[in-house]
């Protein structure tokens, strides 16, 4: 399966725990996106990145929230001390170049009890 | 207001039917016009992308953008069974090398056998 790859694909996590999600773009891609899916609303952006450069971080929160894209690996997005708000599911898009379409993975639905 | 505005539904309609989706956005900046469906518990998967006004045709699909209205549409002719679904339309225009789509809230699709 050359398409995006997401893993875990569900995560459950205790208040104050650590979540880290990962995403290995489609092959020959390198701009990735992360973005969130709350329950009843629709996808919002959260960041994008290049290998090892963060482009733009405008969707993400200022606090607890970081995001990576090292020169070997996945992407990963990192959320400290969850709460229950961020009970979501996370989608993560590549694209081949800036004004080329985003491919989605299968997302990480992460639940936090 | 939302950028986007799309009418969650829920659509039901008849196999074999003509199905129209529509969005309505505020930007007149967006440049690129995108529809994605999504099966419950997967990613989207892109179905239509352009960036000028007028229709595009794949298969069963055609995809309508008029911008002077601000106004996209997805037609689905034949429809089956499987196109049961959410349909999204999403838009984005490139700031500072960056493309983050702007999504509608989603319609929810059922065609019935």
């Amino acid at each position: 399966n050359a398409g995006v790859m997401q893993n875990p694909r569900h995560l459950v996590r205790r208040r104050g725990q650590e979540a880290r999600l990962r995403c290995s773009p489609m092959k020959g891609h390198s701009h990735v996106y992360w973005y969130r899916q709350l329950p009843e609303e629709g996808l919002k952006f959260m960041v994008y990145l290049q290998k090892e450069n963060i482009i733009d971080e405008s969707g993400m929160p200022k606090e607890r929230f970081s995001a990576e894209f090292p020169k070997e690996g996945p992407s990963i997005l990192r959320i400290q001390q969850v709460v229950r708000g961020d009970s979501a599911a996370y989608f993560c898009a590549s694209s081949q170049s800036q004004d080329q379409p985003q491919h989605f993975g299968d997302g990480t639905r992460l639940s936090i009890l | 207001q939302k950028e986007v505005e799309q009418d969650p539904g829920p659509l039901s309609v008849p196999e074999g039917a003509i199905v129209s989706l529509n969005c309505t956005y505020s930007n007149s900046a967006f440049q690129y016009f995108m529809w994605y469906r999504q099966y419950s518990r997967k990613g989207p998967e892109l179905l239509m992308y352009t960036y000028s006004s007028g229709n595009k045709e794949d298969g069963r699909f055609t995809a309508q953008v008029d911008k002077s209205s601000k106004y996209i549409s997805l037609f689905i002719r034949d429809s089956q069974p499987s196109d049961s679904a959410t349909y999204l339309c999403a838009m984005s225009l490139l700031i500072q090398g960056a493309q983050k789509l702007v999504f509608g809230q989603g319609t929810r699709l059922t065609i019935n056998p």
